[in-house]
């Protein structure tokens, strides 16, 4: 069964750096979203991109966020500067279609900032 | 703006034990429904879907969920619970001409062998 691939599984960084998560998503899909997660809270929705651009984003993906799709296969998250709240699990997902209609989700990231 | 309330925060059973947990959304037209389930240190998985038509679902591992309108309500329900069914539980909803999945806040639900 095809699935969304995210690496690492696990990122520990110092605040201040640059982190880059990475999502391979079921690769006839179209639609790729990022969501996060924060201990003990809802999962938030962070971006959703198609045709190479943010199709829609939520006031927490701020400027300090940014995704691409690099080469066709990967869909990066990249976090600058990184803070202590930015503590969370980070879920890429993908579906073949928009609206109404499955999205699978990867196994997350879960990004500790110290 | 629209939101999903997930009322039960954490549930114990024992197993064997009936399960209904709780799901209500905000008014914003028509909508499409999900429960998706998250066992410890895996992926989201989803449970079952309501897009139209009957308006009770059977997902996969005996749960099923019932959308009612009036009630803007979308219960997950199984009648006897598993061992292996220590998860959270995530309802989560797509408004009409939106392309983002809005997840309520979560249940997590251990069951007692």
């Amino acid at each position: 069964e095809p699935e969304v691939t995210q690496t690492p599984s696990h990122q520990v960084t110092q605040m201040g750096q640059e982190v880059i998560l990475r999502c391979v998503p079921i690769s006839n899909h179209l639609y790729f979203y990022w969501y996060r997660q924060i201990l003990g809270q809802k999962v938030e929705f962070l971006v959703s991109f198609y045709n190479n651009e943010i199709s829609e984003k939520s006031e927490i993906f701020d400027d300090q966020f940014s995704v691409e799709r690099p080469d066709g296969s990967n869909f990066t998250l990249k976090i600058r500067s990184t803070k202590l709240e930015d503590s969370a699990m980070y879920f890429c997902a993908s579906s073949r279609d928009s609206g109404p209609t499955e999205a699978f989700f990867g196994q997350g990231t879960r990004l500790t900032v110290v | 703006a629209q939101s999903v309330s997930q009322h039960n925060h954490h549930v114990i059973l024992s197993e064997a034990a009936s399960l209904e947990l709780g799901c209500n959304y905000s008014y914003g037209g028509t909508v499409n429904l999900f429960w998706y389930v998250q066992y410890p240190g895996q992926h989201l998985q989803l449970l079952l879907k309501y897009f139209s038509g009957d308006p009770l679902v059977k997902g996969i591992k005996g749960f099923e969920a019932e959308f009612i309108k009036s009630k803007f309500s979308f219960n997950l329900r199984k009648p006897s619970v598993q061992w292996s069914d220590t998860a959270e539980y995530f309802c989560a909803v797509i408004w009409n001409r939106d392309d983002k999945i809005i997840f309520g806040k979560g249940t997590r639900l251990h069951i007692l062998p």
